[in-house]
């Protein structure tokens, strides 16, 4: 069985300065891992992936996370916050090595940006 | 093609109605997926499909809930006696078998009253 555990529920930072969300998994295969974000009242959009290829892995919209097996994290950051990346974002963990399998999400954090 | 759709966008309904929502996926796309958010929490997984062939379904999913395919295209997930704990955005997503990513519609959210 998989699982996701996003360690923080909330982050607030300010417009300009780098963003941090934690996420740990636990996998029983080599995992595939994701990050989406949900703006309000939109759908859940893909940021980012890992597969099994480079474990740094960059994303939409200036993001990228790394995957390290040894901490069995996949930490997701952005060097400088925008108002617009205000959003929910989850770290999500598929079976069977593909997204295209049965997704597991985290619990969720909440992106704040202030001024 | 515009992506997942999902019909209606919101429901209101009464306690031990029932409720029918439509998703159609992407069109290539061979897989199809239910989830259900809850306020606060991430998607569950509810069932998919392969083609038409509903290959998987959580234990979440009550005798109360049924979902099918029947031509390997849209599909509907339909709630029966509905109760105020079914209140949750239902998310449809699809994808092509095999590959790495999953899309999402907008979701349905359904509100029992």
């Amino acid at each position: 069985a998989q699982s996701v555990t996003q360690l923080d529920s909330h982050v607030s930072v300010s417009e300009g300065t780098p963003v941090l969300l934690r996420c740990n998994y636990s996998s029983s295969y080599s995992p595939s891992l994701f990050w989406y974000v949900q703006h309000p009242n939109k759908g859940l959009q893909l940021l980012l992936k890992y597969t099994s290829a480079a474990t740094l892995v960059k994303g939409i919209n200036g993001f990228e996370a790394e995957f390290k097996k040894s901490e069995t994290s996949f930490h997701l950051t952005k060097p400088s916050a925008h108002m617009s990346d205000a959003a929910e974002y989850f770290c999500v963990v598929s079976d069977r090595g593909g997204g295209g399998n049965k997704l597991t999400f985290g619990t969720g954090t909440q992106l704040k940006v202030e001024l | 093609d515009t992506g997942v759709s999902q019909d209606p966008r919101h429901k209101i309904t009464k306690r031990g109605q029932n409720v029918t929502f439509r998703c159609d996926p992407i069109s290539e796309h061979n897989r199809l997926y239910w989830y259900r958010q809850t306020l606060g929490q991430g998607p569950e997984f509810l069932t998919y499909f392969q083609n038409e062939a509903q290959l998987e379904k959580s234990r979440l999913l009550s005798d109360r809930f049924s979902a099918e395919r029947p031509k390997g295209s849209f599909s509907t997930l339909e709630i029966q006696r509905t109760e105020q704990g079914d209140s949750a955005m239902y998310l449809c997503a699809s994808s092509l078998e095999g590959a790495s990513q999953a899309f999402f519609g907008q979701g349905t959210r359904l509100t029992v009253v």
